[in-house]
């Protein structure tokens, strides 16, 4: 089965540190591109970051850069964002999506569940 | 950045009705554009890739069409199960975004 698994989320304090974990199975993980892409409650969906299927391209929205991390270890085909200060804006469900890339045009087949992170005091 | 509008914001339809939904961009997309379908609590669904391409598994009822700013996703016959918000996505250029959702709920 094709899925992707999300995990990390929870309660933090602003300022705090929370690393997301997403697993992917039943299909190539090394050859995906991957994203993050969360949504706040009751709101639209905002793309947070992307990184290229070796790792080497990563690339940030405004709201996070300088504040979240994006990785992936491709031999335990897991992806991973590392978020540190953290501000009560960055409330939001995590999804982890897979770009399906082409010629006709890219778009995130593949999504997580979704995991919750809350920050507050 | 390129900014994503949709419009409506909402529409009340029925059972059976066509129901049509536009997105515009503040560039051009080519057809760097991809169409969503989201049920409350549950992860983004993707309907359309290429402006226009229906992906596997989904219903020949959404179809997509559009090219450079403007867009289009049309349901020819609302089902029950259509009852969602609707989401465009530009992949032209990043910052990936989104527009801002078509709630689409029973008249």
């Amino acid at each position: 089965e094709v899925q992707l698994v999300e995990s990390g989320g929870g309660l933090v304090q602003p300022g705090g540190s929370l690393r997301l974990s997403c697993a992917g199975s039943g299909f190539t993980f090394s050859t995906s591109e991957m994203s993050w892409v969360r949504q706040a409650p009751g709101k639209g969906l905002e793309w947070v970051s992307y990184i290229s299927s070796g790792g080497s391209s990563k690339k940030y929205a405004d709201s996070v850069t300088g504040r979240f991390t994006i990785s992936r270890d491709n031999a335990k085909n897991s992806l991973y964002l590392q978020m540190d200060s953290l501000r009560a804006e960055d409330t939001a469900v995590y999804y982890c999506a897979r770009e399906m890339t082409g010629t006709s045009g890219d778009a995130f087949d593949i999504w997580g569940q979704g995991t919750l992170v809350t920050v507050s005091s | 950045d390129i900014q994503m509008t949709q419009s409506p914001s909402s529409v009340s339809a029925s059972v059976g009705d066509r129901v049509t939904i536009t997105c515009r961009a503040s560039q051009g997309l080519s057809s760097w554009l991809a169409w969503y379908q989201q049920k409350p609590g549950k992860a983004p669904k993707l309907l359309i890739y290429g402006a226009s391409i229906l992906q596997s598994g989904v219903p020949s009822r959404f179809s997509g069409s559009g090219s450079g700013t403007v867009f289009t996703l049309t349901i020819s016959s609302l089902q029950p199960e259509d009852f969602a918000t609707y989401y465009c996505q530009q992949s032209n250029s990043f910052p990936f975004t989104f527009g801002p959702g078509t709630k689409v709920d029973i008249k």
